[in-house]
């Protein structure tokens, strides 16, 4: 069975860049994979970020943005802010109606 | 504006059936272009996509939680609703409902979640 791997947590200061990264057990991630980021503060409902690899949801500042780097899906958040401190889920469609959520990365700012 | 909410029992016993409702404002649940899915998040765990319905009345559900879990949807009063068979602690978690767009192939509206505990 496929894992969708994302490292467990990063550290970013204040004002400073951040990427996370969103890979495959087994395989390579390209844009045929649909990879989707959530945001979710502890206790709160997840919040769509990015889908389609790079297209940014209604209302996501231009801030957050989604790549594929390599063999991995990424999400770069570009001048952090106190409220980002959140943790961050990729999706990845798997195909055949399959969507597989990885373990989520914790961010600390 | 798309909005999902969901319902159910906080508690739920050991060995008996947990049911929840998502019920569906803003959209008809007939749209040929989502469906309509459950995820939940045990404590201090991540978010994992039990299952989903579509508007013809298949399913896709998780291969670990296939022989407990049944969705369906009420298209007269624009809800889904999942039961979960024979549960344990360790379904013990935050259901969410959300709507998946088939277009984009994500999760594009939530519902707040509802927390679900299993305990005598």
């Amino acid at each position: 069975q496929t894992v969708v791997t994302q490292e467990p947590s990063f550290s970013v200061s204040p004002g400073g860049t951040v990427t996370f990264t969103c890979g495959l057990s087994s395989g390579s991630v390209s844009t045929s994979f649909s990879p989707s980021w959530y945001q979710q503060t502890p206790g709160q409902t997840p919040r769509t970020l990015i889908y389609s690899t790079n297209t940014r949801s209604s209302g996501v500042p231009d801030r957050f943005s989604g790549s594929i780097l390599g063999n991995k899906a990424a999400l770069t958040i570009t001048g952090a802010q106190a409220d980002d401190e959140s943790d961050y889920y990729c999706v990845l469609h798997m195909g055949s109606g399959i969507w597989v959520f990885g373990g989520g990365t914790k961010l600390t700012v | 504006q798309v909005q999902l909410q969901e319902s159910g029992p906080g508690l739920v016993k050991p060995s008996q059936t947990l049911s929840l409702t998502c019920a569906v404002s803003g959209l008809s649940i007939d749209s040929y272009d989502h469906y309509w899915s459950w995820i939940r998040q045990a404590p201090g765990k991540g978010l994992e996509c039990i299952g989903y319905i579509y508007y013809t009345g298949s399913t896709y559900y998780m291969p670990s939680l296939k022989r407990r879990l049944f969705i369906s949807l009420d298209t007269s009063k624009n809800q889904f609703s999942l039961e979960l068979y024979s549960v344990t602690a360790a379904d013990t978690a935050v259901y969410f409902c959300a709507r998946v767009s088939l277009l984009k192939d994500y999760f594009d509206n939530w519902g707040q979640g509802t927390p679900v505990t299993v305990s005598s």
